[in-house]
């Protein structure tokens, strides 16, 4: 079977950096997504790591590393309209072959 | 710009019902997906379809069925409205290939009385 684990909650400040962290047991997967989703909004896809390594898209990277089973997503120069949960999704041959997603980590950023 | 749209954003049966929620993906787009959202249990997949008439369980497919009978439109229904089906559902979409990018809709919160 396949479990994502990420942290409930993180609080940030505003103009801080903030790494948002994904563990996962799985047999073995394709690669690692991430999406966003503001309150009362839909979930959007914001990137996805199929090899290890760092991914950079603006403020926002995304980083795989499978041999230690764990990813996080990482935003900079945060501003309050980053204030969403995020959440990790990973798709496995060995499982359903759907993807399956984290519980989520509400970020909340203060001015 | 891509679009997903669902039938209503907000609704109310009672229970034993028999409940539609309707789904349009103007994408071209070989997946669709009903999703429930609850707080704490994140996204769970209830059912999945790549094709017109081919369904595919999710990880709780219980108490649901889907239909679809066009390439954009994907129903879920359920058959006897619970209370324990109060929750959010959330249509997806994506390319056959790329299941890992995924279009929502802006779901439709249901309640059960």
């Amino acid at each position: 079977g396949q479990s994502l684990e990420q942290p409930s909650e993180v609080t940030a400040v505003e103009g801080a950096i903030v790494q948002i962290n994904c563990t996962y047991q799985t047999s073995g997967f394709y690669g690692l997504s991430w999406y966003q989703q503001h309150d009362g909004g839909a979930p959007t896809f914001l990137s996805y790591n199929a090899l290890d390594g760092l991914e950079e898209t603006g403020r926002f990277s995304s980083f795989l590393s499978r041999s230690d089973s764990y990813g996080y997503l990482l935003l900079q120069e945060l501003q309050m309209k980053d204030s969403a949960s995020y959440f990790c999704a990973v798709r496995s041959p060995y499982n359903t072959d759907k993807l399956i997603f984290g519980t989520g980590t509400r970020l909340q950023v203060f001015p | 710009d891509v679009k997903v749209t669902q039938s209503s954003r907000y609704l109310v049966k009672r229970t034993g019902e028999k409940v539609f929620l309707e789904c349009v993906q103007d994408m071209d787009h070989e997946n669709m997906f009903w999703y429930r959202q609850d707080p704490g249990l994140g996204l769970r997949l209830i059912y999945f379809s790549y094709d017109v008439k081919m369904k595919e369980k999710g990880d709780i497919p219980e108490g649901y069925s889907v239909s679809r009978e066009k390439k954009e439109r994907f129903s879920l229904i359920l058959e006897s409205a619970s209370t324990n089906q109060t929750s959010m559902y959330l249509c997806a979409s994506s390319q056959l290939e790329n299941q890992e990018t995924q279009y929502f809709g802006p779901g439709t919160r249901l309640l059960v009385l």
